[in-house]
């Protein structure tokens, strides 16, 4: 059971527009905490694409942005692509653990 | 170009100790702003953060992990460590060391090792 609630998958076809949500409470998102988000292909470490609630780093496509409000967060990925296909994990601070918290993580499926 | 590193021991026996070493390449683990973390992902599961630790040596750990865990850093290796007691079949996982950058976001992970696979069984 994670403290943060992802869906376990989405799925869209190519160029189409799909969202990951992130659901935290009071303790965490709601709290004010940023909330990132990373990409995970099979085999592979996570990679950061988006940092407190929607900054994207250098080399990360404006395809993908992020957006929060109030306990929730979610990640859009638009122009949907093949490359796109991998495991996505949101990720914040919680005050009562003392630590990071992630999502169950969102399986992205390019059909 | 600054890169992580894991390695340990791959098996281990259940009740042991687990101890993972991660190397910084690159830069100094003493520059400021950063924290180190261990984060481990059992098979076919999500992510969970072990705990992280600055170069001064203060650490913070997973409360569910707390009574078994110690990390450390070792300056003059440029590397940091994990050590997991009594461990069992559930501790079995990839174990990723990765930094936290207050530059980019005091708690977003920007940069990972390519992660090592631990596995406790006898």
């Amino acid at each position: 059971q994670s403290v943060l609630t992802q869906p376990p998958s989405v799925s869209g076809a190519p160029g189409q527009r799909v969202i990951i949500s992130c659901t935290g409470s009071s303790s965490n998102i709601g709290a004010g905490y940023g909330v990132h988000w990373y990409r995970q292909l099979p085999g592979t470490a996570p990679k950061l694409l988006i940092y407190d609630n929607g900054v994207r780093p250098s080399g990360i496509p404006d395809r993908l942005s992020g957006s929060k409000s109030g306990a929730s967060a979610s990640l859009a990925i638009t122009g949907l692509q093949a490359e796109d296909e991998a495991d996505y994990y949101c990720q914040s601070y919680d005050s009562s653990l003392g630590g990071s918290v992630f999502g169950g993580g969102t399986k992205v499926t390019v059909l | 170009q600054l890169q992580l590193q894991e390695s340990g021991t791959g098996l281990v026996k259940p009740s042991q100790t687990l101890s993972l070493t991660c190397a910084v390449s690159g830069d100094s683990i003493s520059s400021p702003g950063y924290s180190w973390n261990w984060i481990r992902q059992p098979p076919g599961k999500g992510l969970e953060w072990v705990g992280n630790i600055f170069h001064s040596g203060s650490a913070s750990y997973n409360p569910s992990l707390k009574s078994r865990v110690t990390m450390s850093v070792d300056k003059s290796k440029n590397q940091f460590s994990l050590k997991l007691t009594s461990v069992a079949a559930a501790d079995t996982a990839v174990y990723f060391c990765a930094r936290a950058n207050s530059f980019l976001s005091v708690y977003a992970f920007d940069l990972w090792g390519q992660g090592t696979m631990v596995t406790v069984s006898s």
